[in-house]
């Protein structure tokens, strides 16, 4: 089976701190994507990286940033949090090709106070 | 432009009973679609998928999907709901002429309640 973790279950940061949320996937996927989760509004995708040190915005990558230094891990990174990112925060990882699943982690609830 | 729609915020369904959360979606090409269940407090998982042949598709748990080129829908059904199918549901397509790999155009999620 294939298993996405992610860093941390819930989170509580301060404005203005850097933040970084860690995925980690073990199937050898060549895909991974960050999407935030609000309700109402579905999936949101932050960023994605189709191999390692590449990435692609997706449609909401203002005050983000990611890294991808091995093919496994994927990390999203706050430059400086703001209450408005106060999310559910989903890890997603899938092999090439337009029709494959994606895999997702159990999400990491992060909260900017 | 591609869309997706999911009609309906809620369905509440007597367990036991047959449940459908409808989806419907506009793509430009032949989609590719989705269906992913989301249960409290946890990520997403796959249900099931069309991509091509069969219009009707079998998943996980029990589920199966109707997929109707004319109506430009992909229903989710099961033929008899239970209790542990109360979730959050989340249908998405992505258009196969797409250059993109990886864009997925995702509804905004059905709340599935099953009644005891």
């Amino acid at each position: 089976d294939v298993k996405v973790t992610q860093s941390s279950r819930y989170l509580v940061k301060r404005t203005g701190e850097k933040v970084f949320l860690e995925c980690v996937q073990d199937m050898d996927h060549e895909n991974m994507f960050w999407y935030r989760q609000d309700p109402g509004l579905g999936l949101r995708l932050i960023y994605f990286s189709y191999d390692v040190k590449m990435k692609e915005k997706g449609d909401i990558p203002e005050g983000y940033s990611v890294s991808r230094e091995k093919k496994e891990r994927f990390s999203l990174i706050l430059e400086s949090a703001s209450t408005n990112q106060t999310s559910m925060y989903l890890c997603a990882s899938s092999l090439w090709g337009r029709a494959k699943e994606q895999y997702f982690g159990p999400g990491t609830r992060l909260t900017v106070t | 432009a591609q869309s997706v729609a999911q009609p309906e915020d809620q369905v509440n369904v007597a367990e036991g009973n047959p449940l459908t959360v409808k989806c419907t979606y506009s793509v430009s090409g032949n989609p590719y679609l989705f269906w992913y269940v989301q249960y409290p407090n946890r990520g997403l998982q796959f249900l099931l998928k069309y991509i091509t042949g069969d219009n009707l598709v079998k998943g996980s748990y029990g589920f199966e999907a109707e997929f109707n080129k004319s109506q430009t829908s992909f229903h989710l059904k099961k033929p008899s709901a239970l209790v542990s199918d109360s979730a959050l549901y989340f249908c998405a397509v992505r258009d196969s002429y797409e250059d993109s790999n990886y864009q997925l155009i995702w509804g905004a999620g059905t709340k599935l309640i099953i009644k005891p």
